[in-house]
């Protein structure tokens, strides 16, 4: 029983670098969403997409990119790494007024 | 626009206080509303959730009444146990049309023996 599952789960990257955080669900899900978690900002809206083939801007879009190719998947991108982002990303899944299911989270550094 | 305001934290209570954790909402019309946890290094879990008005939802001794006329839904729980230490995230989602969730921004919680 999987759900929702994000990789890689923590990774260290230096400023300029680039790199996708994959999240993948198994649950036929029409909507997924990626947030950023920071101390004391709770949980913050950076992108999501309400289908396959369609992606939308939340509260913190800059410096991201996302795509959505296939509905299962929902990839994160960032272009040039800067510190700013040093972040828990957590990506997440619901059908439209349900609930939403998380995935564990993954703990990205920037130096 | 919709937004969730919720108690700030940090709480700490002895084991087997009494807890309430406060949210208020404002949304255009019918949303649904939810009480996440996050325990320590892990990702977000539902809590519980309730749909409509005088819904009461519950959970692992947790309960929240979605009262429409104060727009609000707070936390409670009898007698709280170290292991309740954790994060609480009140949200809402509209139940209709492209709006995703949204979150207060988190209550932490700790409870001491």
């Amino acid at each position: 029983n999987a759900g929702v599952t994000q990789t890689p789960k923590f990774r260290v990257l230096k400023t300029g670098q680039s790199m996708t955080l994959l999240c993948a669900q198994d649950m036929n899900h029409e909507y997924m969403y990626w947030y950023r978690q920071d101390p004391g900002m709770g949980l913050r809206l950076i992108h999501y997409s309400v289908g396959e083939g369609t992606t939308a801007k939340g509260e913190v879009p800059d410096g991201y990119n996302v795509s959505r190719l296939k509905k299962q998947n929902f990839l994160l991108g960032l272009e040039s790494a800067a510190p700013s982002q040093t972040s828990v990303y957590f990506c997440a899944s619901s059908v439209p007024g349900n609930t939403i299911y998380f995935g564990e989270g993954s703990w990205l550094t920037v130096v | 626009g919709n937004s969730v305001t919720q108690m700030e934290g940090p709480v700490t209570l002895s084991e087997e206080a009494f807890l309430t954790i406060n949210c208020t909402y404002t949304a255009t019309g019918y949303p649904s509303l939810f009480w996440y946890v996050q325990y320590p290094g892990e990702g977000l879990q539902l809590l519980l959730k309730a749909t409509k008005a005088d819904d009461k939802g519950s959970n692992k001794g947790f309960e929240a009444t979605y009262r429409k006329e104060t727009t609000s839904f707070h936390l409670e729980k009898g007698s709280v146990q170290v292991s309740d230490s954790a994060v609480y995230f009140c949200a809402l989602c509209k139940n209709s049309g492209n709006t995703p969730l949204v979150f207060g921004k988190g209550t932490r919680l700790s409870v001491i023996a």
